[in-house]
């Protein structure tokens, strides 16, 4: 059964320090690793797709990278907008997407 | 802007009253989800739509229902909703089996 794992569940940080998010996975087939972040009451808004280990993307102070058996989110010098929860999917070979659970970013200034 | 949007945004109704939500896009894309996600959890999907073709998932209760009358728009019918149903629903749309955008969500209260 495919499995994702976020950690950590919650992340507190001062606004400009750097940290990185893990999602560790399992999944038969992995046709794209996918992140998204979720304000608040909203629904995900998508980030990156990642196909295959050693892919990097990045947008604004985030990257996102993919190795076989992980995915890193790295937030580099945060802010206070960059406060949100950030979840991690994988989808297998049947084309489903499983979530993880994500991982709650608080950025204070 | 291209979008995905739900209606409404707040619903409230009472155990065992039926309920429909209703999700639209302007992404002309052929694919269209409906997942339940409770506090702090991740989403989980409940059903999908390829085109015409219904796919239910193995554990999503009888209770819940879906209805596609076109391309555009999809509905989640509750039928006799329970406490355990309170939820934020999110709907997504795909082209085929590619990225899925998300809607605002709908969150549901039983009272």
């Amino acid at each position: 059964e495919d499995q994702v794992t976020q950690s950590p569940e919650a992340l507190r940080l001062q606004e400009g320090e750097s940290s990185s998010l893990n999602c560790s996975y399992t999944v038969s087939g992995l046709r794209g690793l996918f992140w998204y972040r979720q304000d608040p009451g909203k629904g995900p808004e998508f980030l990156f797709t990642l196909y295959s280990a050693g892919e990097e993307k990045e947008k604004e102070r985030l990257k996102a990278t993919l190795t076989k058996k992980e995915s890193f989110l790295h937030i580099t010098a945060p802010k206070p907008e960059d406060s949100a929860t950030y979840l991690c999917a994988v989808r297998n070979s049947w084309g489903k997407l499983q979530f993880g659970a994500g991982t709650q970013v608080v950025v204070t200034p | 802007d291209a979008m995905v949007i739900q209606n409404p945004r707040y619903q409230v109704t009472q155990f065992g009253k039926p309920v429909t939500l209703s999700c639209s896009q302007t992404l002309n894309h052929n694919v269209m989800y409906w997942y339940q996600q409770k506090s702090s959890q991740a989403p989980k999907l409940l059903f999908h739509y390829y085109d015409k073709d219904f796919n239910n998932e193995a554990d999503t209760p009888d209770n819940f229902q879906s209805r596609r009358p076109n391309t555009s728009f999809c509905f989640l019918d509750i039928r006799s909703p329970g406490l355990g149903d309170a939820a934020m629903y999110l709907c997504a749309t795909s082209r085929e089996e590619n990225t899925q955008y998300f809607g605002p969500g709908t969150r549901l209260t039983v009272l």
